[in-house]
C-alpha cells in the first residue's frame, strides 16, 4: 500500500518559515491535500490541490508538490500555528486504491 | 454553511457493533458532488479513512476495514451512518464524519468539512 512519510516533529521561532514535507513514491503525481488539526479539534483543511488555500486560511501557508515531495510552507509563523499537519492523497496505483494520510507533523513554535 | 454532527453511544462493549450517526445540516447530502466519509483517529496518534458513501449509496471502504464496516445513507433525514462490527479495544478512537470532494476513478479529495468527533471507547 501507499506510504506517506511526516518527520514527527519541526520547530520553529516566531516571524520565521516552517517547511513541513511529505514523502511519497511519485507524489508529484498526485493531488496532495494539508490538514492543521489543534488539541481536542478536528482537523482543518489548510491546503487542498497541492497548492490551493480554501477561502479564510491565511496566505501564510503556501504548498507545492513534485517528484517525491510535497511540501507545506508556513511563512512568518505565529504562536497559533503551533498544531500537528497532516498530509494526505488519493492513492490509486495500488491494487487496493484509498485515502491515505501521511503520519502527522508536530509543529513547535519556539 | 454545511455542518457535521456525529452522535452515537460512547461506549461500546467488545465484540459487540459501535454505530454511529453524522448528521448534515445547512446543505444536501442529495445534491451530489461529494463522498460522505468516517474517518477515526486513536488516542494520540495519526487520521485513519475508514471509507465513505455517495447520496446513492454507493460505498468504498478502507480494505483493512471493509470486513466489518458498512456506511449507510438516509437522504431522506439527510444522514450517513456507520456500523463496525465485532469491535475491540484497538477500535476505541475518536471517531470524525467529514465530507470529501468527488475526484476521477472512485477517488476523494480534500476533506472540506468535518464533524468536531466523538470518542467511542471499547470496554466491558
Amino acid at each position: 500500500s501507499y506510504v506517506l512519510t511526516q518527520p514527527p516533529s519541526v520547530s520553529v521561532a516566531p516571524g520565521k518559515t516552517a517547511r513541513i514535507t511529505c514523502g511519497g513514491n511519485n507524489i508529484g503525481s498526485k493531488s496532495v491535500h494539508w490538514y492543521q488539526q489543534k488539541p481536542g479539534q478536528a482537523p482543518v483543511l489548510v491546503i487542498y490541490y497541492d497548492s490551493d488555500r480554501p477561502s479564510g486560511i491565511p496566505e501564510r501557508f503556501s504548498g507545492s508538490n513534485s517528484g517525491n515531495t510535497a511540501t507545506l510552507t508556513i511563512s512568518r509563523v505565529e504562536a497559533g500555528d503551533e498544531a500537528d499537519y497532516y498530509c494526505q492523497v488519493w492513492d490509486s496505483s495500488s491494487d487496493h486504491p484509498g485515502v491515505v494520510f501521511g503520519g502527522g507533523t508536530k509543529l513547535t513554535v519556539l | 454553511q454545511v455542518q457535521l454532527q456525529e452522535s452515537g453511544p460512547g461506549l461500546v462493549k467488545p465484540s459487540q457493533t459501535l454505530s454511529l450517526t453524522c448528521t448534515v445540516s445547512g446543505g444536501s447530502i442529495s445534491s451530489g458532488g461529494y463522498y460522505w466519509s468516517w474517518i477515526r483517529q486513536h488516542p494520540g496518534k495519526g487520521l485513519e479513512w475508514i471509507g465513505y458513501i455517495y447520496y446513492s449509496g454507493s460505498t468504498y471502504y478502507n480494505p483493512s476495514l471493509k470486513s466489518r464496516v458498512t456506511i449507510s445513507v438516509d437522504t431522506s433525514k439527510n444522514q450517513f451512518s456507520l456500523k463496525l462490527s465485532s469491535v475491540t479495544a484497538a477500535d476505541t478512537a475518536v471517531y470524525y464524519c467529514a465530507r470529501g470532494g468527488v475526484a476521477a476513478a472512485l477517488g476523494v479529495n480534500a476533506f472540506d468539512i468535518w464533524g468536531q468527533g466523538t470518542m467511542v471507547t471499547v470496554s466491558s
